[in-house]
């Protein structure tokens, strides 16, 4: 049982290149995210989904676009990369549960924008 | 929307000794509270979590107490041990048809042998 596994684990960028991460899941959670982790600034939500087919914005969604064309699948793009989006990325899923459950993140992906 | 502060940013202390990191939150509705580890280079990881109907939790070493009147919660490491060190990031959530994580800014914990 591999839980949620993301790909790649790092990449360096130029600025104004464009890339996608992956991030899978095998438990058959409902919901999916995307955060960002900075020094000093815990996990910011980029954008997050509530389903197969459906994607909402976060606190901090500007600069990235995602898709979840398929229940176990969350992809985060980046269609220009700035600088600013230098950062540690983490994907998570949890389950459908109302009155709350754990969020299991991936290993994350450790960007650089040059 | 809903919004955690977290203190200290920073907490060491000498093996043995105890540990107490404290949350704030500011929105009423939420009702779970999970505590998270991170150890360097590796993925969050949940400790223990609480749920709103609860005033505390415990498991082994580690405690959480809440408070909704005041919205804070807090979590107790006793007989901390080197193993301990990491970052801890609280969170807070409330469920409106989607449940929405705010985390803390996180406090890194040192524990000197």
């Amino acid at each position: 049982n591999a839980g949620v596994t993301q790909t790649p684990k790092f990449r360096v960028l130029k600025t104004g290149q464009s890339m996608t991460l992956l991030c899978a899941q095998d438990m058959n959670h409902e919901y999916m995210y995307w955060y960002r982790q900075d020094p000093g600034m815990g996990l910011r939500l980029i954008h997050y989904s509530v389903g197969e087919g459906t994607t909402a914005k976060g606190e901090v969604p500007d600069g990235y676009n995602v898709s979840r064309l398929k229940k176990q699948n969350f992809l985060l793009g980046l269609e220009s990369a700035a600088p600013s989006q230098t950062s540690v990325y983490f994907c998570a899923s949890s389950p459908n549960r109302q009155d709350g459950s754990e969020a299991f993140f991936g290993q994350g992906t450790r960007l650089t924008v040059v | 929307g809903e919004n955690v502060e977290q203190h200290p940013s920073t907490l060491s202390v000498q093996e043995g000794d105890s540990a107490v990191i404290k949350c704030t939150y500011s929105d009423s509705a939420s009702n779970y509270f999970p505590w998270y580890k991170q150890e360097l280079g590796k993925r969050p990881q949940l400790i223990i979590d609480i749920r709103s109907n609860v005033g505390e939790k415990k498991d082994q070493r580690i405690a959480v107490t809440l408070n909704k009147t005041a919205k804070h919660f807090s979590l107790h490491i006793t007989e901390t041990q080197p193993e301990d060190s990491a970052v801890y990031f609280c969170a807070a959530s409330m469920n409106t048809g989607f449940q929405k994580l705010v985390f803390g800014t996180g406090t890194r914990l040192l524990v000197s042998p």
